[in-house]
């Protein structure tokens, strides 16, 4: 079934500790992003690529990175993981990333929580 | 000033009402608009998208866009229960799409 798989679903983490989100895709879409829901604050983008080897920060980055090697994956790492990086995770893909007409879809999350 | 921001809620309406959101954007060279569902615990599904001024209708959900007002709309007509969830309005500008903080809707049977 074509779609979007993150891993893993929930996680518990020590602060401090490094990890990393992965983030697969198999529709062949150039653009793909990383959002943290909290609550009451919607969905706040971290980074963003639009295609392969191009990636972009969002509203909230520090304390976060990822890469682009291919089309299928997103990986996010937390380098040092804090409290305040208690969240839900999700990673989305869209056809194309620069103002074109095409909607996001989204993973089924990771549940992360940092103590 | 967020780049999207939604009528706050929470919203409860009678089963069979209308129920109504609103969406503001700040970035006038957006031109792409969606309504996302997001059920308790699941992830965001998209159930309306919107690109040039006017009404765009589907089922029972209805989205209007001004963009000289910089606004969008979602309507929900006849409401049931199934509608209980948090609508998210997302705006997509030059190089990312940007979200509102949802606005959650309850449907009293």
């Amino acid at each position: 079934i074509a779609g979007i798989t993150q891993a893993p679903t929930s996680q518990i983490l020590a602060a401090g500790r490094r990890m990393t989100l992965r983030c697969t895709q198999d529709m062949r879409h150039n653009a793909m992003y990383w959002y943290r829901q909290d609550l009451g604050l919607g969905l706040r983008l971290i980074h963003y690529s639009n295609t392969a080897g191009t990636t972009g920060k969002g509203e909230v980055p520090d304390g976060y990175s990822v890469s682009r090697a291919n089309t299928d994956d997103f990986p996010l790492t937390l380098a040092s993981a804090v409290p305040s990086q208690t969240s839900v995770y999700f990673c989305a893909s869209s056809e194309s990333g620069q103002g074109a007409h095409t909607e996001a879809f989204f993973g089924q999350g990771t549940r992360l929580t940092v103590v | 000033q967020k780049e999207v921001e939604q009528n706050s809620g929470p919203l409860s309406v009678p089963e069979g009402a209308i129920a109504s959101l609103n969406c503001t954007y700040s970035d006038r060279v957006s031109q792409s608009f969606f309504w996302y569902r997001q059920y308790s615990g699941k992830s965001p599904e998209l159930i309306m998208s919107i690109y040039s001024n006017g009404d765009k209708e589907d089922g029972r959900f209805t989205a209007q866009l001004n963009k000289a007002s910089q606004y969008v709309s979602l309507l929900i007509r006849d409401s049931q229960p199934s509608d209980s969830a948090t609508y998210l309005c997302a705006v997509r500008g030059v190089y990312k799409l940007s979200f509102g903080a949802g606005t959650t809707v309850t449907v009293r049977a």
